[in-house]
């Protein structure tokens, strides 16, 4: 099943903004979307966005999430040593009739 | 509060068969999508499959179309999945998720090694 593309590693300073960029086709993220799955070493991912930008409860304003055309973004502001985890995105693709992911970003906080 | 536990992974042979379960509690499960989802050793996650509340439509990844089977009991709040004829790019930790607002809550997780 193709995936969507996500570069495999971005590193900011602490307090720096990083934005997490996710490119699919208009079958997927140019259709509905994107969603966004935080994931630290050891555990589970994390809905940390859904369907562009809404944020469950319990997530920090930091995280906002956007798309143009075909790629969606990830941004966190003022980053925090706990933003730093592998970051995923997903979306359902009406041409595979499934949900395709992405490869994820290892966000380092330096 | 909402939780999913994932059991029944384990040691399996190639070719050989395994049954996972999620069990759910904390919320309707009747009324919810539910998601598994794979993750080997040191890599990504891989979408594995998906049932409607009812069960009535499921939809299948790829990779696992053909082989694999989700179900669901929800008069035990349960889903399965019957993985059969397995690989050793089967190996991987599978989890459960819900599906609300997109994979909005997952369990922990149940290992399958595929090893001879």
């Amino acid at each position: 099943q193709a995936g969507l593309t996500q570069p495999p590693s971005v590193s900011k300073g602490l307090r720096q903004t990083a934005t997490l960029t996710c490119t699919g086709n208009t079958n997927n993220v140019g259709n509905q979307g994107a969603t966004w799955l935080q994931q630290h070493q050891g555990h589970p991912p994390k809905l940390v966005s859904y369907r562009n930008n809404n944020r469950p409860s319990g997530i920090s304003e930091r995280f906002s999430a956007s798309r143009s055309g075909n790629t969606a973004s990830l941004t966190i502001t003022g980053l925090q040593p706990e933003d730093e985890a592998d970051y995923y995105c997903t979306a359902w693709d009406n041409s595979l009739r499934g949900w395709v992911f992405g490869g994820g970003t290892k966000l380092t906080v330096l | 509060q909402v939780q999913l536990v994932e059991s029944g992974g384990g040691v399996v042979r190639p070719g050989g068969s395994l049954r996972l379960s999620c069990a759910a509690s904390g919320f309707t499960f009747s009324n919810y999508g539910m998601h598994w989802v794979r993750q080997a050793p040191g890599k990504g996650l891989e979408w594995v499959a998906f049932s409607q509340y009812d069960g009535r439509n499921t939809f299948y990844g790829d990779s696992v179309k053909g082989r694999f089977t989700i179900s669901r009991d929800n008069s035990k709040n349960t889903l399965y999945l019957q993985l059969n004829s397995l690989r050793d790019e089967d190996a991987a930790v599978y989890y459960c998720a819900r599906e609300d607002v997109d994979f909005d809550c997952w369990g922990q997780g149940t290992l399958v090694t595929v090893s001879s």
